[in-house]
Formats: structure tokens, sequence, C-alpha cells
């Protein structure tokens, strides 16, 4: 049982580049989530989504787009990258009950120049 | 504004001592408290969680304290293992469905335990 997958795991761009960072989950999850970790500031929510087709806006969602189409993928896209995206981004889902656990992605490391 | 606030960015123990991590918060909403441990180049796991309703939760060497009155939760860990070295994230989460899922996160505590 995989759990929840990210990749790349390691990623370098230059600014006004865009890429997507690719998530999948094999747990049947409705729920899920982008956060990104930055040191002194712990773990922010980006993007997260609620089922297929139904996605909504976190703590710091600009530069960011996300979509929906299955309950396994949930992608995170920079449409063109800035140094302020340089980040670890962690993916992560739930059957999004009240206090439910979230389950992560061992992460994207993205360095933007 | 945060919402969660871990003040303390890093905790050194002795190997066999108490370890106690902590957080506080400033939404009174907040229904539940979960407590994460992320090791290096690794993504956070799940480590023990409380309900707003209670103030103690236990699971194993790991315990959960809540002090609703002062906004206030701490993670203790008895006895202290090097494995445990870690980054520990303190989370909580608002009741309703628009928050399903959503979990807001303190700064971290890097704990170190010495052999």
């Amino acid at each position: 049982n995989a759990g929840v997958t990210q990749t790349p795991k390691f990623q370098v761009l230059k600014t006004g580049q865009s890429m997507t960072l690719q998530c999948a989950q094999d747990m049947n999850h409705e729920y899920m989530s982008w956060y990104r970790q930055d040191p002194g500031m712990g773990l922010r929510l980006i993007h997260y989504s609620v089922g297929a087709g139904i996605t909504d806006q976190g703590e710091v969602p600009n530069g960011y787009n996300v979509s929906r189409s299955t309950t396994e993928d949930f992608p995170l896209r920079l449409l063109s990258a800035a140094p302020s995206q340089t980040s670890v981004y962690f993916c992560a889902s739930s059957y999004g009950g009240a206090g439910e656990k979230l389950f992560f992605g061992s992460g994207t490391q993205l360095s933007v120049l | 504004d945060q919402q969660v606030k871990q003040n303390s960015p890093s905790l050194s123990v002795q190997e066999g001592r108490i370890s106690i991590l902590n957080c506080d918060y400033t939404n009174s909403m907040f229904d539940y408290f979960l407590w994460y441990k992320k090791y290096p180049a690794e993504g956070p796991t799940f480590l023990i969680s409380i309900s707003s309703i209670k103030d103690k939760n236990e699971d194993g060497r790991f315990t959960v304290f809540l002090n609703k009155s002062a906004k206030h939760l701490s993670l203790h860990i008895v006895p202290s293992q090097p494995g445990d070295s870690a980054v520990y994230f303190c989370a909580a989460s608002a009741p309703g469905s628009s928050n399903t899922g959503k979990l807001i996160f303190g700064q971290g505590t890097t704990l170190q335990v010495k052999p």
C-alpha cells in the first residue's frame, strides 16, 4: 500500500518557469491538500479539495493552481515560478472527518533561482 | 496571525528523561489538536491527538495534555529515546464542513535526545 506518493522529490526551476507537482493517493480519501513548509513558519495550507471536482484556497494560495479530476490525484501547478516559492511541498490526504488525521507524502524540495 | 504557536524552536534532553513540548493557540473554536513527528527528508507522520472535550490522552510513552482555559497543550514523552529526535508539529482543526480536513500547524519544535 503506497499511501500518498509525490513526484518529483527534488526540482530546480528558473524564475518564470512553470511546472506541476504530482500527488496521488491510493487510500480512497475524499480530502486532499497541499502544504508548504518554510523555516520558522511551520506548514501552511496552499489549496485543498474535499472531493473530485471541488477545490478551494487555503492560507497561501497565490501563485498556485490546483484541480481534482479524480479521487486519487491532486496536482499542484506553479504557473510562473518565483524565488519566494522555494520551499518544501507536502501533499496530504484524509477521510475528512472531524479531527481526522492527515497522511502526508514524503515531500518535494523545490528551489527557484 | 499565527493561530497555533510553538514558541520553543528547539529542545534538548537526555535519554531516559522526560521531554515536554509546548503549544499555544488563540482560536477557542478549535475542537481537535494533533501532534505530528517529522524526520529529515520525510513527510510528517501522525503521533497522537486529543479532542477539546478531553484534557488528557495517552498512547504508550506519549501523553498530550490540554488546558482549554489557558489555550495551551503539551506533549510529554517518557522516557525519551534517541529515536524520538525529530521535529514535532502541533496542529489544530476547527469544526464545521468548511474546515473538514484543514489543519493549522505551529512552527515546529526540534527535539534532540542525547544518548
